[in-house]
């Protein structure tokens, strides 16, 4: 299957600044990459969804000036936690897709952010 | 957000049993995913199924499409003790391009 990764593996930063997690889709191009957090043992919830050259689909509930995301190239997302508070420690995963002519594909993860706020 | 229903939340088996579980959503999906997450990693891909009744395997995995469209099965035989994770089921809905993730399946095999 297509590799994605997801740097950090784990993050631990002071309440009120900010920390950006990068995604990358190593051998294949994403048009589109999503976001999600998940709690633990709960599933993974989607935060936003982030198309290649345009402005990010965020969910109802996800503050979209608080979670930055940016998608500037077809095999690379950001997302920028801002002024994180200790709520905001969770697992942060990506996924990316291959949208080929509207047919279905696949979406593979990458292995995930651990966020810590202290 | 939208889940589906996936069951059982946990299983305890021994190993060498086979292991049965589903999902089950309320619309008609397009498209059926079964992943395994393990402590502090993503989810990685085991199964990818597109057309109803479709029934693929991968080693001792097993999972079909259901021909309703609104469910699907993953069956591991003979488990071993690294099988030991959360399986998630995902699905796409007809007309949509985001998949919505099963509540997952704690499987803990015991040696």
């Amino acid at each position: 299957g297509a590799v994605v990764s997801q740097h950090p593996s784990w993050v631990i930063c002071k309440s009120g600044t900010s920390v950006k997690i990068e995604c990358r889709s190593l051998d294949f191009q994403a048009t589109t990459m999503f976001w999600y957090r998940q709690f633990p043992k709960q599933s993974l919830m989607l935060m936003a969804t982030s198309n290649e050259g345009s402005k990010a689909t965020y969910e109802q509930g996800v503050e979209k000036d608080k979670f930055l995301i940016n998608h500037a190239s077809l095999t690379l997302s950001t997302l920028t936690v801002t002024s994180a508070h200790p709520e905001d420690s969770s697992f942060y995963i990506c996924s990316a897709r291959e949208m080929r002519g509207g047919l279905n594909t696949e979406a593979f993860f990458g292995q995930g952010t651990r966020l810590t706020v202290v | 957000g939208q889940q589906l229903n996936q069951s059982p939340q946990s299983m305890f088996i021994q190993e060498g049993e086979d292991v049965s579980m589903n999902c089950t959503s309320s619309s008609i999906f397009n498209t059926w995913l079964w992943y395994k997450q393990e402590p502090g990693e993503g989810p990685v891909l085991l199964i990818a199924l597109y057309k109803a009744g479709e029934l693929t395997s991968n080693g001792r995995l097993t999972a079909q499409f259901g021909i309703t469209r609104k469910d699907s099965f993953l069956n591991i035989s003979a488990s071993i003790p690294s099988d030991v994770g959360i399986y998630f089921c995902a699905g796409l809905p007809s007309g949509t391009y985001k998949y919505i993730f099963g509540t997952g399946t704690r499987l803990k095999v015991l040696a």
